[in-house]
């Protein structure tokens, strides 16, 4: 089984409509992470969280939250979808006592109409 | 603020020969990891190699070797003998070791092995 899941895999939405992207993990890690991926601007980092108590914007938060439920789920919701919205959506986490690598989820692909 | 730079859109290479992908970053860390992330078609990101800036020897895995080279702020990744499986986006991505929270992304390149 994946570490780190995502649902849905796929989104259609319509604009202003409210959307919640999940993210759960079993690797025990505290760090989570939301990124958004975007043709031929790589990776962005939306949210990030330490631990349940501890959420971070990071460089493109606007129109974005998250709520970190426990700490194997962090939840991104779009509270009124817009177009340029549509993206790769990715959850990562990692465990600096290990490693500082991040381990990805397999990815959210979002399109807003 | 830190920048990572992937000058090559694009890049091809025949299958079995071996390639360079560029990546420069622009920091005033001292201390910081440096990554390679590959993406396939499947999209699920996938880590190459890992170089920390302290260690002055180069990262290799298997066929997958780096050019790190601080004072340049150049982090190259070699492919040698490339397959198929070898074709997909690769990232080059930067953290600084005193925050710890944040990548720092390339633009990507994308990667075609010609049979």
């Amino acid at each position: 089984d994946a570490d780190v899941t995502q649902t849905p895999r796929n989104r259609i939405t319509k604009t202003g409509k409210r959307i919640m992207l999940e993210c759960s993990q079993t690797k025990g890690h505290d760090r989570m992470y939301w990124y958004r991926q975007d043709p031929g601007l790589g990776l962005r980092l939306i949210y990030y969280s330490f631990d349940v108590k501890d959420i971070n914007k990071g460089e493109i938060s606007d129109g974005y939250s998250v709520s970190r439920q426990a700490q194997a789920k962090f939840s991104l919701s779009l509270e009124s979808a817009i177009p340029n919205q549509t993206a790769l959506y990715f959850c990562a986490t990692s465990d600096p006592q290990v490693s500082y690598e991040q381990y990805f989820g397999p990815g959210t692909r979002l399109t807003v109409t | 603020a830190q920048t990572v730079t992937q000058s090559q859109p694009e890049m091809s290479v025949q299958e079995a020969e071996t390639v360079t992908l560029s990546c420069t970053y622009d920091t005033s860390e001292s201390d910081y990891y440096l990554f390679w992330y590959k993406q396939p078609p499947s999209r699920q990101m996938i880590l190459v190699i890992r170089q920390e800036a302290y260690k002055q020897q180069n990262a290799t895995e298997n066929r997958f070797s780096v050019n790190f080279q601080k004072a340049a702020k150049s982090f190259s990744l070699k492919i040698s003998d490339s397959q198929l499986g070898d074709a997909a986006m690769y990232f080059c991505a930067f953290l600084p070791w005193n925050t710890g929270n944040q990548f720092y992304f390339g633009t990507g390149t994308s990667l075609t092995v010609i049979p």
